[in-house]
């Protein structure tokens, strides 16, 4: 079975901080890519970051990071210097080939 | 270019009425994606279309749902005699190709009253 589970259903941060979320996904494919997607209040689905799994390497995108870890099927989020934009709903993926499987998200509040 | 377009953004029915969600990928996208998204759960797959083709269905209800993508037109979600527990966000996403690059609309919210 094909299963993403995040275990924070919500977390704060203070401004200018840094949070990690966290999430483990578990699938029998060996080739799949990984996501997080942010959602706001307006519903909008946006990309935050993707990596492939055949890639060792972390990815970055500006002041997020991920700490992908493919034995553990562990795959965090880290918002560095974290802003008032960044509060939302905060959703991991990943994607085999056909379909995407999503967790069942993170609402991130941010502390002014 | 614009993005995914999905109308009506809010749709309310009574129940026993039919729904139809109207989806208009991104120019040049021939994938189409629905997903469900039930209140405080992750997105979850329908259906996935391409031109005049139903290639997986396998997340779609197997009563009152279908779906299509015509050659020319939108696709369209249509839920028949609406209960509800139908009651949710419905997400589009489309690709250019059979691969992870998806782009999503920014869903229709269906209330059953």
């Amino acid at each position: 079975a094909q299963t993403v589970t995040q275990s924070q259903p919500e977390m704060s941060v203070q401004e200018a901080e840094t949070v990690t979320l966290s999430c483990t996904y578990d699938t029998s494919e060996s080739d799949y890519y990984l996501f997080w997607y942010k959602q706001p209040p307006s519903r909008q689905m946006i990309l935050v970051i993707r990596q492939e799994a055949y890639k060792q390497q972390n990815a970055t995108e500006n002041r997020f990071s991920v700490n992908f870890q493919k034995a553990a099927k562990s795959f965090s989020l880290k918002i560095s210097d974290s802003q008032l934009g960044d509060a939302a709903m905060y959703f991991c993926a990943f994607w085999t080939g056909n379909q995407f499987y999503f967790g069942t998200g993170t609402s991130l509040t941010v502390i002014p | 270019n614009a993005g995914v377009m999905q109308n009506p953004r809010h749709l309310v029915r009574r129940r026993g009425q039919e729904a139809r969600l109207r989806c208009s990928p991104m120019k040049g996208h021939s994938h189409v994606y629905w997903y469900r998204q039930l209140p405080e759960e992750g997105l979850k797959f329908m259906v996935y279309l391409q031109k005049e083709n139903i290639i997986d269905e396998s997340g779609m209800p197997k009563e009152r749902f279908s779906a299509e993508f015509p050659k020319e037109g939108p696709s369209i979600l249509r839920i028949q005699q609406v209960v509800r527990g139908d009651s949710a966000a419905y997400f589009c996403a489309s690709s250019p190709l059979s691969d992870e690059k998806l782009f999503f609309g920014s869903g229709t919210q269906l209330s059953v009253l």
